[in-house]
């Protein structure tokens, strides 16, 4: 399977604090991409990050990503209630033209 | 604009009963995808599309069928419902760059429960 991975699967911190989720992946990519799902809703897009870019920003969130290590970062600071659901990175192969999604990580921020 | 509609939102299902899942997008998108979603597995790609009458194998075809006649609906059957297939289906669109996948919109879900 080409499947990424998300470590840590789950991760538990106080209002206020960092976040930071990490994927692993297989074999060269197009892109890769951050997605959170809300429980029991369908998934939204975060970030895409392209494979000749290093970080990107989008309000609170970081991604890098490490192509000689196949491994991507997300870091949400200054962490909210609001902001408890999954998080799943998903990898666009080159050659095709669908996303593998990985397992996720599941966050849970207490107030 | 609606984005990605799916249709039924929940279904129970005996075993060897069919069904077919509507999925519908409003934005013009080439590309749609069906998945599944079982606890701790993620998604995982049943079938896909890269446009009107065309369509692919994912990860996990077996047991159902797909068909795109219209751009904006893609249609994911059960001919035969197993209890295997209990499971949250979602479905996607999105556009595809010419260097990569594109961002994907996703449907809200249906909760489909096989007996």
């Amino acid at each position: 399977s080409q499947q990424g991975e998300e470590d840590p699967q789950a991760l538990s911190i106080q209002e206020g604090e960092n976040a930071t989720m990490n994927c692993s992946y297989k074999t060269s990519i197009n892109n890769l991409q951050w997605y959170r799902q809300n429980s029991g809703r369908g998934l939204v897009h975060l970030i895409l990050i392209r494979s000749n870019e290093r970080e990107k920003h989008s309000g609170r969130l970081r991604v890098t990503l490490d192509t000689s290590k196949k491994s991507s970062s997300l870091l949400i600071t200054a962490s909210r209630a609001a902001d408890t659901a999954s998080y799943f990175c998903a990898t666009d192969y080159s050659g095709y033209s669908t996303l593998t999604f990985g397992k996720g990580t599941m966050l849970l921020v207490s107030p | 604009n609606a984005g990605v509609t799916q249709t039924p939102k929940f279904r129970v299902l005996k075993t060897g009963q069919s069904m077919t899942l509507l999925c519908a997008q409003d934005m013009n998108h080439e590309y749609m995808y069906w998945y599944r979603q079982d606890p701790g597995m993620g998604l995982r790609l049943i079938h896909y599309s890269v446009g009107e009458g065309t369509t692919a194998k994912g990860e996990v075809p077996d047991g159902y069928n797909v068909s795109r006649l219209k751009k904006q609906n893609f249609l994911l059957g059960l001919e035969s419902a197993a209890p295997s297939q209990t499971s949250v289906y979602f479905c996607a669109s999105s556009t595809y760059t010419g260097t990569g996948t594109d961002t994907q919109y996703f449907g809200p879900g249906t909760r489909l429960t096989v007996l």
